[in-house]
C-alpha cells in the first residue's frame, strides 16, 4: 500500500489556482492515486483520481510525474468553498488515510 | 446527498453501554467501508463487506463488530462503549470491492458521543 505525504497546510487566494503536492514514492505501477477533500466534519468526497496520465474534470486537474512518486491536485479558479483538508491516498485506500492537507481559502 | 445513508446522525450515551450504526449504501453497491475519525485526527479504516462477506479489516477493536445484510445495508456494533470511542463514524460504498478504480462515496456521518 503506497503511504502519501502532504504538507499539513497551505493558504491560496481566492480567485488564483491552488496547486496541492503529494508525495507517493512507494506505489506500486498498478495503484491509482486518488484525491478527496473533507468540508468541516462532512463526509469525504471523491475529487478525482488518476494512473499514469494527467487527468481533468470539472472539480480539479491531476498532474502525475512521469516516475508517478508524485503528484499534484489543481484547483483552477479556488472559491472560499473550497477550504477544506484534501487528501491524497494510494488505491488500497481503505487501509492507509494520512492527516491530508489544510487548505485554506483566502478573500 | 451523496446517496449514502447513515443513521442516527447523533447519538449520546455512557461508558458501558452498546450502540448499533446502519448504514444504506447508494443503489446499485456491492462494498461497504466503515471509518473511525476521531477530533482533529484522519480517518481509520475499521472493516469492508462486499456483497455480504468480510473483505478487508482494519485496525477494528475486538469490541466493535459489523455485518452486511443480504440488502446490502450494514451496521456497526459498539459495545462496551469507552471516552475513547467517541468519534465520527463514516460508511463509505462502491460499485465493487477491488481496489484499484473504485471509487467511494461516502455518507454523512454519525457522530457518538460517550459520556
Amino acid at each position: 500500500d503506497a503511504k502519501t505525504t502532504q504538507p499539513p497546510s497551505m493558504d491560496c487566494a481566492e480567485g488564483r489556482a491552488a496547486n496541492l503536492p503529494c508525495n507517493h514514492s512507494t506505489i506500486s505501477g498498478n495503484e491509482y492515486v486518488y484525491w478527496y477533500r473533507q468540508i468541516h466534519s462532512q463526509g469525504p468526497q471523491y475529487i478525482i483520481h488518476g494512473l499514469k496520465n494527467n487527468e481533468t474534470n470539472e472539480m480539479a486537474s491531476l498532474i502525475i510525474t512521469e516516475d508517478r512518486k508524485s503528484s499534484t491536485l489543481i484547483l483552477p479558479h479556488a472559491t472560499l468553498r473550497d477550504t477544506a483538508v484534501y487528501y491524497c491516498i494510494g488505491s488500497n485506500y481503505q487501509l492507509i488515510w494520512g492527516a491530508g492537507t489544510k487548505l485554506i481559502i483566502k478573500p | 446527498d451523496s446517496g449514502v445513508t447513515q443513521t442516527p446522525k447523533h447519538l449520546i450515551t455512557a461508558t458501558g453501554q452498546r450502540v448499533t450504526l446502519r448504514c444504506s449504501p447508494r443503489s446499485g453497491d456491492l462494498s461497504v467501508y466503515w471509518y473511525q475519525q476521531s477530533l482533529d485526527q484522519g480517518l481509520q479504516f475499521l472493516i469492508q463487506y462486499y456483497n455480504g462477506e468480510e473483505r478487508a479489516k482494519g485496525n477494528i477493536l475486538e469490541r466493535f463488530s459489523a455485518q452486511q445484510f443480504p440488502d446490502l445495508h450494514s451496521e456497526l456494533n459498539l459495545s462496551s462503549l469507552e471516552l475513547g470511542d467517541s468519534a465520527l463514524y463514516f460508511c463509505a460504498s462502491s460499485l465493487t470491492g477491488y481496489s484499484g478504480a473504485n471509487v467511494l462515496t461516502f455518507g454523512a456521518g454519525s457522530r457518538l458521543t460517550v459520556l
